[in-house]
């Protein structure tokens, strides 16, 4: 079947530090791997995405590369800042045919930025 | 350009009423997805529509739950006899077709006293 994991939170990280959340996912066919954010109170934004192995999706200062060999899509940033404090879902859409354009999502990683 | 609209934002229920959640998807889109989020929990998929039809309901409960999306207005996604299990964060998304990315509206908060 499909299914996102994503590592545990919450983090925390001090102000321009290098930020990685890890994501790793089970699917068959070829998926569309997403990373969106959810500030609080509101609905989920797209940060970036990638559709085929090895692309890179890039978003603000994030990014993401589609690694089919080890079937991840870790989040990175080089220097996070407090307005970055928000929970971040991996998801993924299985375009094998037949299937309809659902998002399987990871668990949700909780961000938390200190001055 | 506006995004995909929810209301109301938050709605109070007590056991054993009725829910109706709106969701108007962007303009030019008609492919609706509606996404349950329990606290501290991922979004997990209920159900998929287009104007008129039910593409995939595999996510929804199989009692008091119901989805529709007309062919003029919003969806709507309906909760008979809600329980305390029901509340919950409901957010509906959309897409110009479908695989391709979806839109979030900012949610629906249920809470069923």
């Amino acid at each position: 079947g499909n299914s996102v994991t994503q590592m545990e939170g919450p983090v925390t990280l001090s102000e321009e530090a290098f930020l990685t959340i890890n994501c790793t996912y089970t699917a068959t066919g070829y998926p569309s791997l997403f990373w969106y954010v959810q500030y609080p109170g509101e609905g989920l934004q797209l940060l970036l995405k990638a559709t085929k192995a090895d692309d890179k999706g890039s978003n603000k200062g994030f990014e993401a590369t589609y690694r089919k060999e080890t079937t991840s899509f870790h989040l990175e940033k080089g220097s996070v800042q407090v307005s970055d404090s928000a929970v971040y879902f991996c998801a993924l859409m299985n375009r094998w045919s037949g299937n309809t354009g659902k998002l399987i999502f990871g668990q949700g990683t909780t961000l938390q930025v200190k001055p | 350009n506006a995004g995909v609209m929810q209301n109301p934002r938050h709605l109070v229920r007590r056991r054993g009423q009725e829910a109706r959640l709106r969701c108007s998807p962007m303009k030019g889109h008609s492919h609706v997805y509606w996404y349950r989020q329990l606290p501290e929990e991922g979004l997990k998929f209920m159900v998929y529509l287009q104007k008129e039809n039910i593409i995939d309901e595999s996510g929804m409960p199989k009692e008091r739950f119901s989805a529709e999306f007309p062919k003029e207005g919003p969806s709507i996604l309906r909760i008979q006899q809600v329980v305390r299990g029901d509340s919950a964060a409901y957010f509906c998304a959309s897409s110009a077709q479908d695989q391709e990315t979806q839109y979030f509206g900012p949610g629906t908060r249920l809470l069923v006293l």
